[in-house]
């Protein structure tokens, strides 16, 4: 079955370090990657998209993430988290043709400054 | 240039009741996407409108039903409303055509059945 891990439920950081949020992916012909962010009580914003180009995309606020085939994955990363980084991250795969959408269970992001 | 418009945000239902949400896709968009998001949990896909038709269906029950208009524009509607429906319900609009299956997103309904 077609399906999305991310790996941690909650990653807690200090504001000016590393943020890496993890996840893995169903192996599946083609698949395109996202990644999104979700604020309180807002809808979700992409970050991040892969379609088959370059292996390391780049996203938006500094954020970027490496498609790694051979181990079925798409870990999104920050050189250095901010406080207004703290919220929801979902990772996303779509497949058949980018009509059906997998949603991971979702990281919660918590910055301490 | 508005995004996606999602009507209404917040509403309470009771049980039995029945309910409709409506979405106003991204300009230039003709697809929408509905998804349930429970708290603390990612959003599931519920279906997607294309050319007025149901394309796909996830693992909902009848209960839930859409509509897409020619304007593009959704409703979704649940019917027999049960505690466990309480959500945050997404409307999600896309272009239909390879390579531009980027979401975006509505900032949602609140749904509470008491």
């Amino acid at each position: 079955a077609q399906s999305v891990t991310q790996l941690d439920s909650h990653v807690s950081v200090s504001e000016g370090t590393p943020v890496l949020l993890r996840c893995n992916y169903s192996s599946s012909y083609s698949p395109s990657l996202f990644w999104y962010v979700q604020h309180p009580n807002k809808g979700l914003q992409l970050l991040l998209k892969y379609t088959s180009a370059a292996t390391l995309v780049k996203g938006i606020n500094g954020f970027e993430a490496e498609f790694k085939k051979s181990e079925t994955s798409f870990h999104l990363t920050k050189p250095s988290a901010h406080m207004s980084d703290a919220a929801e991250y979902f990772c996303v795969v779509t497949y058949t043709g980018g009509f059906k959408t997998i949603f991971g269970a979702g990281t919660r992001l918590f910055v301490k400054a | 240039d508005a995004g996606v418009t999602q009507s209404p945000t917040h509403l309470i239902k009771t049980r039995g009741q029945q309910v409709t949400l409506r979405c106003s896709p991204k300009s230039g968009h003709d697809t929408v996407s509905w998804y349930q998001q429970a708290l603390g949990q990612g959003p599931q896909f519920i279906f997607q409108y294309y050319e007025e038709e149901e394309r796909q269906r996830g693992n909902f029950p009848d209960r839930f039903s859409g509509h897409q208009f020619p304007n593009y524009s959704s409703e979704l509607n649940v019917n027999a409303l049960l505690l466990g429906d309480s959500a945050l319900y997404l409307c999600a609009s896309s272009l239909r055509r390879p390579g531009a299956n980027v979401l975006t997103f509505g900032a949602g309904s609140r749904l509470t059945v008491l």
